[in-house]
C-alpha cells in the first residue's frame, strides 16, 4: 500500500489567518484529492489536485478559499485561507493508484484544524 | 443523483458474534466500490475495492461482497480490535475524475 505523509497532524489557528497542509506520497500515483471530514460526519470531497494545472473543485468549494497546488506526481498542498471557526474540521489527503486492473485509494492521517 | 447509504449507523456485537454491514448505492454505472476502516483520530484505512456483481474479497475476518445494488461487509467472529467506523464509497462509471462518494459509515463496537 502507498504511504501518505500529511502534515501538520493538528493545529490551532486564529480566525483570519491561513494554514497550508502538505501531503507527500511515497510512490507515484495517478490522482490526488483533498477531503474534509467534520466531527461525526463522513468525508466530503473538496477538490481533485491536478498535476501542473488548476485543481478541480466540487460544488461549494472555491479556489480563493482552498487554493491547491500539485507541482509533481507525489506532492500536493491545500491552503485553508482566511479561516473562520466554521473551517474547524479534519482535512484529509487521498491518493489513487492503478495496479493492473485494480484501483486502490489511500488516505493520509489527516490534519485536525481548530479555528479560534 | 449518485447516493450511498450505509446501515446500520451503529452496531454493537459481542466478541465472536458474526454480522454484516450494508452499503446500498445508486450510481449511473459503477466503476468501483471501496471499503475503508477508520479509527478515531485517524485517516481511513483502505480495505477492498470491488468492481462487478458477484465479486468477493477477503481479509482476515472481513469479507466484502457486491451485488448490482449493494455491498455487504461480513465480519466473522469479530474481536474487540475490529471496533471502528467502516466506510463505503463508490466511484461512478461515467466520470474520469476518479472521485469517490462516501456513505455516512457504520460504527462497530465489539465487546469482549
Amino acid at each position: 500500500s502507498a504511504v501518505i505523509s500529511q502534515k501538520p497532524s493538528r493545529d490551532i489557528c486564529q480566525r483570519g489567518t491561513s494554514l497550508t497542509i502538505q501531503c507527500q506520497v511515497d510512490s507515484q500515483v495517478t490522482m490526488m484529492f483533498w477531503y474534509r471530514q467534520q466531527p461525526g460526519q463522513s468525508l466530503t470531497l473538496i477538490a481533485t489536485a491536478n498535476q501542473g494545472s488548476e485543481a478541480t473543485y466540487e460544488s461549494g468549494f472555491v479556489i480563493d478559499k482552498f487554493p491547491i497546488s500539485r507541482p509533481n506526481l507525489t506532492f500536493s498542498t491545500l491552503t485553508v485561507s482566511n479561516m473562520s471557526p466554521e473551517d474547524s474540521s479534519i482535512y484529509l489527503c487521498s491518493a489513487k493508484r492503478l495496479t493492473g486492473r485494480n484501483t486502490e485509494a489511500f488516505f493520509g492521517q489527516g490534519t485536525r484544524l481548530t479555528v479560534v | 443523483e449518485d447516493q450511498v447509504t450505509q446501515s446500520p449507523e451503529a452496531l454493537r456485537l459481542q466478541e465472536g458474534e458474526s454480522s454484516s454491514l450494508n452499503c446500498s448505492y445508486t450510481v449511473s454505472g459503477l466503476r468501483g466500490l471501496f471499503w475503508y476502516r477508520q479509527d478515531p483520530g485517524k485517516g481511513p484505512e483502505f480495505l477492498f475495492t470491488l468492481y462487478s456483481a458477484g465479486e468477493e474479497k477477503e481479509k482476515e475476518r472481513l469479507k466484502a461482497t457486491l451485488t448490482k445494488k449493494e455491498s455487504f461487509l461480513h465480519i466473522t467472529a469479530p474481536k474487540p480490535e475490529d471496533s471502528a467506523t467502516y466506510l463505503c464509497a463508490v466511484q461512478e462509471g461515467s466520470s474520469n475524475t476518479g472521485k469517490l462518494i462516501f456513505g455516512q459509515g457504520t460504527t462497530l463496537q465489539v465487546k469482549p
